[in-house]
């Protein structure tokens, strides 16, 4: 089954430390996966995807096929990236389905 | 700028009754999406419609029901309301096509006494 695995509930880190949210998935093609935001009091939001091969607000985050992985990476933290994050994956059978993972509360402290 | 717009951002009810919940987008997306977001659980898909009057179930549909009349409006209905129903709602909405990202509205916090 298509399933999604964020293995830290929450993750504290200090301004300026390096920030790494995981992301591992099961899915045997070649998935397209997200990552979305949710700062506090604010709607979800994409920040970002494995097609466009952006980087948004500083964070990368690269597909590994062999670890099934699509780790979420920031080299600088900063007070603002505090927020709630989730990482998703396309459902085959069409529709723009999606599957969440649990997500990773991420807290910047000063 | 895609808007998705659910109706209520609180909102409390009693058990047994019947619940709507109201979501509207303002770009023409064919696909809207329930979900409801708990601690600890993520989010997790209750209905999906790809088009007008069509529906899917997603992982959680047991006590819910949907409404698609028109392209831009997907109502949530819970038939009878339970305590185990008091979650935040989420909407969303996107385009047909493979890898579109779906647009969320502020979500709905419903609480059942």
């Amino acid at each position: 089954a298509q399933r999604v695995t964020q293995p830290e509930k929450l993750l504290s880190v200090f301004k300026g430390a390096p920030v790494e949210l995981k992301c591992n998935y099961s899915y045997s093609g070649s998935p397209e996966l997200f990552w979305y935001v949710q700062y506090s009091r604010q709607r979800l939001q994409l920040l970002l995807r494995h097609i466009s091969r952006e980087s948004i607000k500083g964070f990368t985050a690269d597909l590994n096929k062999g670890e099934t992985s699509f780790h979420l990476k920031k080299p600088f933290a900063q007070e603002e990236d505090s927020a709630m994050y989730y990482c998703a994956l396309p459902l085959t059978g069409g529709g723009n389905k999606l599957t969440f993972g649990t997500g990773t509360q991420l807290k910047v402290e000063l | 700028d895609v808007k998705v717009t659910q109706s209520s951002r609180y909102l409390v009810k009693r058990t047994g009754e019947k619940v709507f919940l109201e979501c509207v987008q303002d770009m023409d997306h064919e696909n809207m999406f329930w979900y409801r977001q708990d601690p600890g659980l993520g989010l997790r898909l209750i209905y999906f419609s790809y088009d007008v009057k069509m529906k899917e179930k997603g992982d959680i549909p047991e006590g819910y029901s949907v409404s698609r009349e028109k392209k831009e409006r997907f109502s949530l209905i819970l038939e009878s309301a339970s305590t185990n129903q008091t979650s935040m709602y989420l909407c969303a909405s996107s385009i047909a096509g493979p890898h579109q990202p779906q647009h969320f509205g502020d979500g709905t916090r419903l609480s059942i006494l």
